[in-house]
């Protein structure tokens, strides 16, 4: 079993809908948990940051973290077909220099307009 | 003006040949590492080099040797290269104690044959 698991998809919504990730972990050392998309033969862009539990926003991406239940989310809201990319969750133990990102396997998002 | 730039984006070569891959960052972060994604995604880091000096070394054949002339460079060779080899390697960049996560290239497509 892997450390982080995330349903590969692929998602597909229509433009205007709420697009809703999520991924499971086993380790409950992590403490650092990101979001990156990334779009096909391009490398993988940071879009959400977050440290232990809560909710996180930042336009119409909302980010949350459940340490109890040792599951994360991501939601876009109002998706757009530029959306459409593979998102892919990672979490770390510490925040020190060598900080070893373990991520998951990506869930490909279609918007489709 | 590219922040995290790998040389070159595609390389098709055959079994048994020496490559090398080339990665230059110019956001004055202080670490750097080389991922490697496999065809079904997943992301699994292979090295991290701190100033030059080499913290993560995860668990991969020793054919593939890391160089850092500095902390700006970070170089990845490849002896004997074998069909299992084939993946798109991705170079990223972090500062130590920075709250953004990774910086990654776009990328490297190798394709053993």
């Amino acid at each position: 079993q892997k450390e982080v698991e995330q349903d590969p998809g692929p998602l597909s919504v229509p433009e205007g809908a709420i697009v809703s990730l999520n991924c499971t972990y086993s380790n409950s050392a992590f403490q650092y948990f990101m979001w990156y998309r990334q779009y096909s033969r391009k490398g993988p862009e940071l879009l959400m940051y977050t440290y232990s539990s809560g909710n996180k926003e930042d336009g119409r991406f909302t980010a949350q973290v459940d340490k109890s239940s040792k599951y994360i989310s991501l939601f876009i809201r109002d998706s757009q077909p530029s959306d459409s990319a593979t998102y892919l969750c990672a979490m770390s133990v510490v925040k020190a220099a060598g900080n070893k990102l373990t991520f998951g396997g990506g869930t490909r998002v279609l918007v489709k307009p | 003006d590219t922040a995290v730039s790998q040389t070159p984006k595609y390389l098709v070569t055959q079994m048994g040949n020496d490559k090398s891959i080339k990665c230059e960052q110019n956001l004055g972060h202080d670490t750097m590492y080389w991922y490697k994604q496999d065809s079904k995604k997943f992301l699994k880091i292979m090295f991290s080099y701190n100033n030059k000096e080499l913290i993560i070394n995860e668990t991969v054949p020793n054919r593939f040797s890391p160089k850092s002339p500095d902390k700006a460079h970070l170089n990845l060779h490849i002896n004997s290269l074998e069909l299992g080899d084939s993946a798109v390697y991705f170079c990223a960049s972090s500062q130590q104690g920075a709250d953004y996560g990774y910086t990654f290239g776009s990328g490297t497509r190798l394709t053993v044959v």
